[in-house]
């Protein structure tokens, strides 16, 4: 069975410029989620999808991040415009419904010029 | 606001050295803990999960414990492909989950 999928796998842009990650996870699951890490630390949730539906999105930055999962399957996060301080891995991690085990897609590292 | 502490940051091994991972943790009622390992330039790979204090689970050289404050990964006879950062979290009753910094081991030949 394939894994969760994420591209790019690297991005390296220029501040105030956008940028967007996609997200494939594994099929049948309906629980979407988008992580932020920073080097050294643990992931930090950024949002939650159940289907189509946004459930948590509670620390996600509204004003310059925004994501979106239509038909419940794939998944987009788009930072506009980038900060210096939007350097990390943005991970994405999917669960079946019914359980709580994660699993982990390997991530996208942007680096902001 | 809930809390998942993780000590130490790093712990060096030599290969057959046993030794335990803490996580200590403050919810608002716990509905899970979580262990992944994670390798440099990859996602969290799923280990465990623990929902009551007492239950323990096992996997090859790894175990993991819970009580109502902390939980520990036990590791036993560490080989060095088990070098990497092993993460906790937990999720409350409100489905908050949070992320420990990770401990960082290394196991040397």
């Amino acid at each position: 069975e394939a894994g969760v999928v994420q591209s790019p796998r690297y991005k390296i842009i220029e501040k105030k410029q956008p940028v967007a990650f996609w997200c494939n996870p594994i099929s049948g699951h309906n629980t979407l989620y988008w992580y932020l890490q920073n080097l050294g630390q643990g992931p930090e949730l950024l949002i939650r999808y159940e289907n189509e539906e946004a459930v948590d999105d509670s620390q996600l930055p509204k004003d310059r991040f925004s994501a979106e999962r239509l038909k419940g399957v794939d998944s987009t996060l788009k930072i506009q415009p980038a900060e210096l301080g939007d350097s990390a891995v943005y991970l994405c991690a999917s669960s079946p419904q019914g359980t709580d085990t994660q699993y982990f897609g390997p991530g996208t590292r942007l680096t902001v010029l | 606001e809930d809390q998942v502490t993780q000590s130490p940051e790093a712990l060096r091994l030599q290969e057959g050295e046993s030794s335990s991972l803490n996580c200590s943790y403050t919810v608002s009622g716990l509905r899970g803990l979580f262990w992944y390992r994670q390798d440099p330039g990859k996602g969290p790979e799923f280990l465990f999960t623990l929902y009551s204090a007492g239950e323990e689970k096992e996997k090859e050289r790894l175990k993991a414990t819970l009580t109502k404050k902390e939980s520990f990964l036990h590791i036993t006879a560490p080989k060095p492909e088990d070098s990497a950062t092993y993460l906790c979290a937990v999720r409350a009753n409100n489905n908050d989950m949070r992320f420990g910094a990770g401990t960082r081991l290394t196991v040397k030949p």
